[in-house]
């Protein structure tokens, strides 16, 4: 199966700083990437979709000055929580579409937030 | 709008038992897919199965089924032979076939395999 990694897999930040998450597709490309949020005993949350190049667009309630993402290249896409708080500690999880026949989409081994 | 509907938080089973996890769907799509994840405690997303709502046979990967009821909207995954490994969280989603669609997820089922 299709290779997805995320880092990193575990982040622990002070309250106020940002906070970078890296999602690469090791052996597809992905034109279309999505990011979701999963708090503890919940389900996963979509946040936003982002197509390479494009602006991404988020889902309600989800600010898009605060969680910032770049989908620069068909192989990397990136969220930044700015200004991170203690609300925002949950599980991250990106979620390539390959741009393939099937539109595969595959899943990122996640990135645990913790905010203090 | 698209809704994905687990009624069971957690179940129980014995090893080497089945067990079916329970799905309904609700969407205006003509053309969709029903996928089932499993999610162990490390978090990873694990895919079990497909089911494309135009299939007209039900699904099966090894131990795992799909009982498909399109009239019904319903798409329950069918463990058999439950091992203690299969202990983990299940989510049904769902996703329209048609574009770049996301992928709608219910709110999961905890199954824990008893030895």
């Amino acid at each position: 199966g299709a290779v997805v990694s995320q880092h990193p897999s575990r982040v622990i930040c002070k309250s106020g700083t940002s906070v970078k998450i890296e999602c690469r597709s090791l052996d597809f490309q992905a034109t279309t990437m999505f990011w979701y949020r999963q708090f503890p005993k919940q389900s996963l949350m979509l946040m936003a979709t982002s197509n390479e190049g494009s602006k991404a667009t988020y889902e309600q309630g989800v600010e898009k000055d605060k969680f910032l993402i770049n989908h620069a290249s068909l192989t990397l896409s990136t969220l930044t929580v700015t200004s991170a708080h203690p609300e925002d500690s949950s599980f991250y999880i990106c979620s390539p579409l390959s741009s393939g026949a099937y539109n595969e989409q595959f899943f990122g081994p996640g990135t645990r937030l913790t905010v203090l | 709008a698209q809704k994905i509907t687990q009624t069971q938080p957690g179940m129980f089973v014995q090893e080497k038992e089945a067990v079916t996890l329970d799905c309904t769907y609700d969407t205006s799509d003509p053309s969709y897919g029903l996928f089932w994840y499993k999610q162990p405690s490390s978090g990873e997303m694990i895919f079990l199965i497909y089911q494309g709502s135009y299939d007209q046979q039900n699904a099966t990967e090894g131990r795992y089924s799909l009982n498909f009821q399109k009239a019904r909207k319903s798409a329950n995954l069918v463990i058999s032979a439950s091992q203690l490994g299969d202990s983990a969280m299940y989510f049904c989603a769902l996703r329209k076939s048609t574009g770049f669609q996301k992928l709608v997820f219910g709110t999961g089922t905890r199954l824990l395999v008893s030895p």
